[in-house]
Protein backbone atom coordinates (compact mmCIF):
# COMPACT_ATOMS: atom_id res chain seq x y z
CA UNK A 1 0.00 0.00 0.00
CA UNK A 2 0.95 3.64 -0.42
CA UNK A 3 2.47 5.73 2.66
CA UNK A 4 4.51 8.51 3.29
CA UNK A 5 6.60 9.29 6.33
CA UNK A 6 7.47 12.42 8.07
CA UNK A 7 9.90 12.07 10.68
CA UNK A 8 10.37 15.51 12.34
CA UNK A 9 6.77 16.08 14.76
CA UNK A 10 8.45 19.61 15.04
CA UNK A 11 10.16 21.90 12.85
CA UNK A 12 12.11 24.97 14.39
CA UNK A 13 13.83 27.92 11.90
CA UNK A 14 14.99 31.60 12.29
CA UNK A 15 12.91 34.13 10.03
CA UNK A 16 14.96 34.53 7.03
CA UNK A 17 16.99 31.24 7.04
CA UNK A 18 16.13 28.09 4.84
CA UNK A 19 13.33 25.08 5.65
CA UNK A 20 13.24 21.79 5.10
CA UNK A 21 10.18 19.62 5.88
CA UNK A 22 10.77 16.15 5.48
CA UNK A 23 8.98 13.52 3.63
CA UNK A 24 9.87 9.67 2.69
CA UNK A 25 7.52 7.50 0.43
CA UNK A 26 6.70 3.90 0.15
CA UNK A 27 4.63 3.19 -3.23
CA UNK A 28 4.21 -0.13 -5.42
CA UNK A 29 4.80 2.17 -8.99
CA UNK A 30 4.93 5.29 -9.95
CA UNK A 31 4.43 7.97 -6.61
CA UNK A 32 1.76 10.77 -7.19
CA UNK A 33 3.15 13.09 -4.17
CA UNK A 34 1.48 15.76 -2.94
CA UNK A 35 1.92 18.96 -0.14
CA UNK A 36 -0.37 20.55 2.06
CA UNK A 37 -0.41 23.08 4.77
CA UNK A 38 -3.04 23.82 7.69
CA UNK A 39 -3.53 26.75 9.65
CA UNK A 40 -4.87 26.83 12.89
CA UNK A 41 -9.31 26.04 12.79
CA UNK A 42 -8.87 25.93 8.65
CA UNK A 43 -9.16 22.79 6.24
CA UNK A 44 -5.89 21.98 4.10
CA UNK A 45 -4.40 24.54 1.38
CA UNK A 46 -2.88 22.63 -1.84
CA UNK A 47 0.66 23.64 -2.18
CA UNK A 48 2.53 21.47 -4.98
CA UNK A 49 2.39 18.52 -6.17
CA UNK A 50 4.99 15.65 -8.08
CA UNK A 51 3.53 13.73 -11.26
CA UNK A 52 6.61 12.92 -13.23
CA UNK A 53 9.04 15.49 -15.17
CA UNK A 54 12.13 17.76 -13.26
CA UNK A 55 12.85 16.28 -9.73
CA UNK A 56 12.52 20.11 -8.40
CA UNK A 57 8.50 21.23 -8.26
CA UNK A 58 7.71 24.52 -7.68
CA UNK A 59 4.49 25.72 -5.70
CA UNK A 60 2.87 28.55 -4.04
CA UNK A 61 4.12 30.96 -1.49
CA UNK A 62 7.21 30.32 -2.32
CA UNK A 63 7.73 26.84 -1.63
CA UNK A 64 9.71 23.78 -3.52
CA UNK A 65 9.80 20.00 -3.02
CA UNK A 66 12.69 18.12 -4.47
CA UNK A 67 11.59 14.83 -5.42
CA UNK A 68 14.58 12.01 -5.46
CA UNK A 69 13.71 8.57 -5.98
CA UNK A 70 16.84 6.98 -5.16
CA UNK A 71 16.05 7.89 -1.70
CA UNK A 72 12.47 7.82 -1.60
CA UNK A 73 12.21 11.75 -0.46
CA UNK A 74 10.15 14.65 -1.67
CA UNK A 75 11.00 16.59 0.91
CA UNK A 76 9.72 20.43 0.66
CA UNK A 77 11.47 23.78 1.18
CA UNK A 78 11.60 27.36 1.12
CA UNK A 79 15.00 29.24 0.45
CA UNK A 80 13.92 32.16 3.07
CA UNK A 81 11.41 31.21 5.59
CA UNK A 82 8.56 33.85 6.98
CA UNK A 83 7.12 34.14 10.82
CA UNK A 84 3.70 33.89 8.19
CA UNK A 85 4.70 30.36 7.27
CA UNK A 86 4.13 29.12 11.15
CA UNK A 87 1.53 26.21 10.59
CA UNK A 88 1.09 22.12 10.07
CA UNK A 89 2.31 20.87 6.97
CA UNK A 90 1.48 17.16 5.77
CA UNK A 91 2.72 15.30 2.96
CA UNK A 92 0.66 13.17 1.01
CA UNK A 93 0.45 9.89 -1.43
CA UNK A 94 -2.09 9.11 -3.95
CA UNK A 95 -3.36 5.49 -3.44
CA UNK A 96 -4.68 3.67 -6.49
CA UNK A 97 -6.48 1.39 -5.11
CA UNK A 98 -9.63 3.48 -3.76
CA UNK A 99 -8.92 6.75 -4.66
CA UNK A 100 -7.70 7.53 -1.35
CA UNK A 101 -4.95 10.79 -0.97
CA UNK A 102 -3.08 9.22 2.16
CA UNK A 103 -1.44 11.87 4.51
CA UNK A 104 1.27 11.30 6.82
CA UNK A 105 1.04 12.84 10.82
CA UNK A 106 2.28 16.20 10.10
CA UNK A 107 5.01 18.32 11.23
CA UNK A 108 4.71 21.61 12.63
CA UNK A 109 6.53 24.28 11.16
CA UNK A 110 7.45 27.32 14.17
CA UNK A 111 9.75 30.59 12.30
CA UNK A 112 10.87 32.48 14.79
CA UNK A 113 11.71 36.34 14.52
CA UNK B 1 -14.66 30.84 -7.74
CA UNK B 2 -16.63 29.85 -4.87
CA UNK B 3 -14.68 27.65 -2.53
CA UNK B 4 -14.88 24.41 -0.78
CA UNK B 5 -17.87 25.37 2.07
CA UNK B 6 -19.07 23.48 4.89
CA UNK B 7 -21.34 23.34 7.44
CA UNK B 8 -22.35 23.34 10.15
CA UNK B 9 -18.49 24.52 11.89
CA UNK B 10 -18.99 23.08 15.09
CA UNK B 11 -21.21 20.62 16.05
CA UNK B 12 -21.78 18.76 19.69
CA UNK B 13 -23.87 15.53 19.49
CA UNK B 14 -24.52 12.86 22.25
CA UNK B 15 -23.99 9.09 22.09
CA UNK B 16 -26.15 7.47 19.99
CA UNK B 17 -27.38 10.23 17.95
CA UNK B 18 -27.07 10.21 14.08
CA UNK B 19 -25.48 13.20 12.45
CA UNK B 20 -25.27 14.91 8.93
CA UNK B 21 -22.75 17.44 7.46
CA UNK B 22 -22.90 19.09 4.55
CA UNK B 23 -20.24 20.09 1.59
CA UNK B 24 -20.62 22.62 -1.12
CA UNK B 25 -17.69 21.56 -3.73
CA UNK B 26 -15.79 24.25 -5.28
CA UNK B 27 -17.12 25.75 -8.70
CA UNK B 28 -16.18 22.93 -11.29
CA UNK B 29 -15.20 20.42 -9.82
CA UNK B 30 -17.48 16.76 -9.58
CA UNK B 31 -15.34 14.47 -7.25
CA UNK B 32 -16.16 14.92 -3.18
CA UNK B 33 -13.71 13.15 -0.70
CA UNK B 34 -14.46 13.08 3.18
CA UNK B 35 -11.96 12.90 5.76
CA UNK B 36 -11.44 12.65 9.32
CA UNK B 37 -8.81 14.58 11.37
CA UNK B 38 -8.19 13.10 15.07
CA UNK B 39 -6.44 15.84 17.06
CA UNK B 40 -2.69 15.70 16.50
CA UNK B 41 -3.49 13.55 13.18
CA UNK B 42 -3.25 13.91 9.72
CA UNK B 43 -6.48 13.28 7.74
CA UNK B 44 -8.24 9.73 7.39
CA UNK B 45 -9.94 8.91 3.97
CA UNK B 46 -13.42 7.89 4.71
CA UNK B 47 -14.57 7.43 1.03
CA UNK B 48 -15.05 9.71 -2.22
CA UNK B 49 -17.99 10.59 -4.68
CA UNK B 50 -18.38 10.53 -8.11
CA UNK B 51 -21.06 10.82 -10.62
CA UNK B 52 -23.38 10.34 -7.09
CA UNK B 53 -21.87 6.90 -6.56
CA UNK B 54 -18.83 6.32 -4.00
CA UNK B 55 -16.14 5.93 -5.52
CA UNK B 56 -13.68 4.79 -3.12
CA UNK B 57 -13.65 3.95 0.73
CA UNK B 58 -11.29 4.22 3.95
CA UNK B 59 -10.90 1.84 6.66
CA UNK B 60 -14.58 3.40 8.52
CA UNK B 61 -17.66 1.18 9.58
CA UNK B 62 -20.86 1.03 7.29
CA UNK B 63 -22.80 3.59 10.25
CA UNK B 64 -20.12 6.35 8.19
CA UNK B 65 -22.16 6.95 5.12
CA UNK B 66 -22.65 9.51 2.17
CA UNK B 67 -24.68 11.25 -0.45
CA UNK B 68 -23.55 13.47 -3.74
CA UNK B 69 -26.28 15.43 -5.04
CA UNK B 70 -26.37 16.20 -9.05
CA UNK B 71 -24.92 19.74 -8.09
CA UNK B 72 -22.27 18.04 -6.94
CA UNK B 73 -22.82 19.04 -3.16
CA UNK B 74 -22.04 16.15 -0.65
CA UNK B 75 -23.13 14.88 2.49
CA UNK B 76 -21.74 12.73 5.48
CA UNK B 77 -24.14 10.78 7.73
CA UNK B 78 -22.94 9.02 10.87
CA UNK B 79 -25.19 6.49 12.67
CA UNK B 80 -24.72 5.23 16.60
CA UNK B 81 -21.93 8.54 17.22
CA UNK B 82 -19.19 6.92 19.92
CA UNK B 83 -16.72 8.82 21.69
CA UNK B 84 -13.87 8.45 19.58
CA UNK B 85 -16.02 9.72 16.44
CA UNK B 86 -15.19 13.22 17.82
CA UNK B 87 -13.09 14.86 15.16
CA UNK B 88 -12.38 17.30 12.41
CA UNK B 89 -14.42 16.13 9.19
CA UNK B 90 -12.79 18.05 6.28
CA UNK B 91 -14.27 17.97 2.69
CA UNK B 92 -12.40 18.21 -0.44
CA UNK B 93 -13.49 18.74 -3.83
CA UNK B 94 -11.31 17.94 -6.69
CA UNK B 95 -11.43 19.01 -11.11
CA UNK B 96 -11.54 14.57 -11.38
CA UNK B 97 -10.87 11.08 -10.21
CA UNK B 98 -7.24 11.62 -11.51
CA UNK B 99 -4.53 10.43 -9.56
CA UNK B 100 -3.05 14.04 -10.26
CA UNK B 101 -5.60 15.89 -8.98
CA UNK B 102 -4.93 18.16 -5.71
CA UNK B 103 -7.64 17.93 -3.83
CA UNK B 104 -9.32 21.27 -2.48
CA UNK B 105 -10.47 21.88 1.30
CA UNK B 106 -12.79 22.87 3.09
CA UNK B 107 -12.44 24.19 6.61
CA UNK B 108 -14.36 21.67 8.50
CA UNK B 109 -17.08 20.13 11.03
CA UNK B 110 -15.81 19.92 14.05
CA UNK B 111 -17.76 17.46 15.64
CA UNK B 112 -17.83 16.87 19.60
CA UNK B 113 -19.77 13.49 20.76
CA UNK B 114 -20.29 13.85 24.70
Amino acid sequence: AQSVAQPEDQVNVAEGNPLTVKCTYSVSGNPYLFWYVQYPNRGLQFLLKYITGDNLVKGSYGFEAEFNKSQTSFHLKKPSALVSDSALYFCAVRDYNNNDMRFGAGTRLTVKP
Amino acid sequence: ETGVTQSPTHLIKTRGQQVTLRCSSQSGHNTVSWYQQALGQGPQFIFQYYREEENGRGNFPPRFSGLQFPNYSSELNVNALELDDSALYLCASSLSVGFNSPLHFGNGTRLTVT
